[in-house]
């Protein structure tokens, strides 16, 4: 079952652009991470965040996390054309045989980042 | 390269073939997993692996079955499959299961059932 729901569905910007793409989940969750994918490609991990944790930066990217809201924010600062690509959060999901809290994936926000 | 391969990249099928889906991780981690991934919908978490246990089948029809024969390799066997099963089927490794750890895919294989 889903956890994450990425919004917006589709995001188009210019170069040099902030892009903001949020997510948002039902349940308690131990850790967020989000992930991206270029086109028909695998997933490739951005960041992880910890329930505890309120923001988390990488380079060019900062990620908050409000628990209170349920909710998740991947900003990509000074954007670029090669960060056109799917945007995942994924979130815990508690698995009743293993007792794992595996993660479940949402939808994905589509960036385009016009030159 | 994230040290997660698989094969074939695509592959189209008839209903009535058999065919297997091959993932291979050089990463030493504990867990593997299956996803289906279609167009505009959510990724869907088919099957975990951990120390070759599975620990979760996320009510996956039978006509897809899993194999693990080792923490290195993930099978996907392929059998009577439906058109609504095209989709890229993408395998992941991570250290071990659980949302403290990152997870490292492969490229995916294409998949069209005809």
């Amino acid at each position: 079952s889903q956890q994450g729901e990425e919004d917006p569905q589709a995001l188009s910007i210019q170069e040099g652009e902030n892009a903001t793409m949020n997510c948002s989940y039902k349940t308690s969750i131990n850790n967020l991470q989000w992930y991206r994918q270029n086109s028909g490609r695998g997933l490739v991990h951005l960041i992880l965040i910890r329930s505890n944790e309120r923001e988390k930066h990488s380079g060019r990217l900062r990620v908050t996390l409000d628990t209170s809201k349920k909710s998740s924010s991947l900003l990509i600062t000074a954007s670029r054309a090669a960060d056109t690509a799917s945007y995942f959060c994924a979130t815990d999901a508690k698995s009743e045989r293993a007792n794992n809290n595996d993660m479940r994936f949402g939808a994905g926000t589509r960036l385009t980042v016009k030159p | 390269e994230t040290g997660v391969t698989q094969t074939p990249r695509h592959l189209v099928m008839g209903m009535t073939n058999k065919k297997s889906l091959k993932c291979e991780q050089h990463l030493g981690h504990n867990a593997m997993y299956w996803y289906k991934q279609s167009a505009k919908k959510p990724l869907e978490l088919m099957f975990v692996y951990n120390f070759k246990e599975q620990t979760e089948n996320n009510s996956v029809p039978s006509r897809f079955s899993p194999e693990c024969p080792n923490s290195s390799h993930l099978f996907l066997h392929l059998h009577t499959l439906q058109p609504e099963d095209s989709a890229l089927y993408l395998c992941a490794s991570s250290r071990t299961t659980g949302s403290s750890y990152e997870q490292y895919f492969g490229p995916g294989t294409r998949l069209t059932v005809t």
